[in-house]
């Protein structure tokens, strides 16, 4: 099973500042056949369901702010937040989606600072 | 307005049975994968399975594996997890959640408000 970590567990960001969060799968999930990353970024925040902010590790879903970004191949991947808004606070999650069991890393918990 | 609806969720002793349902509507259920996404009171999301848009692909996590059986019906809409020999440990919110295509192997872009599963005597 590909095993995702992520890090920071947590941080604190003031608003309108940079976050990042990095996610590490413990193989590639990159597919050399049509050269993209498996690796999906969501948002959840309490008491909703996860809500997909990113896939292919750097294509940004339909209606998401573009202060949202993904990048990185392999194993190792980023989200940023450019300009943190007091809507972005939640806990997101990186998803490998190349081979089952198609895990989920742990979640790194974005505060206001 | 893509929509996915879970139905089925309740208590449960240890060792029983539950059938979750979802029903979708706003787009051409046929033509994508479905999946279930669980996620235990206050923890992380934890993936539990996934099937074709035809049915003919389906994948389970091995903590689910001979107890859980994924379904779909695309003539009423609606994808299915039976859960059998249920277990504290299957406590949780499961989420049903759509793929971006027909393939098992793509992320998750429309997710339902869950329903609740308690395993408990």
């Amino acid at each position: 099973d590909i095993v995702m970590t992520q890090s920071p567990d947590s941080l604190a960001v003031s608003l309108g500042e940079r976050a990042t969060i990095n996610c590490k799968s413990s193989q590639s999930v990159l597919y050399s056949s049509n050269n993209k990353n498996y690796l999906g970024w969501y948002q959840q925040k309490p008491g909703q369901p996860p809500k997909l902010l990113i896939y292919w590790a750097s294509s940004r879903q339909s209606g998401v702010p573009d202060r949202f970004s993904g990048s990185g191949s392999g194993a190792d991947f980023t989200l940023t937040i450019s300009s943190l808004q007091a809507e972005d606070v939640a806990i997101y999650y990186c998803q490998q989606y190349y081979s089952s069991p198609f895990t989920f890393g742990p979640g790194t918990k974005v505060d206001l600072k | 307005e893509v929509q996915l609806l879970e139905s089925g969720g309740g208590l449960v002793q240890p060792g029983g049975s539950l059938r979750l349902s979802c029903g979708a509507s706003g787009f051409t259920f046929s033509n994508y994968a479905l999946s279930w996404v669980r996620q235990a009171p206050g923890k992380g999301l934890e993936w539990v399975s996934v099937i074709r848009n035809s049915g003919s692909e389906i994948f389970y996590a091995e903590s689910v594996k001979g107890r859980f059986t994924i379904s779909r019906d695309n003539s009423k809409n609606t994808l299915y997890l039976q859960m059998n020999s249920l277990r504290a440990e299957d406590t949780a919110v499961y989420f049903c959640a759509k793929g971006l295509s027909a393939s098992c192997y793509d992320a998750l872009d429309v997710w339902g408000q869950g329903t609740t599963v308690s395993v408990s005597s």
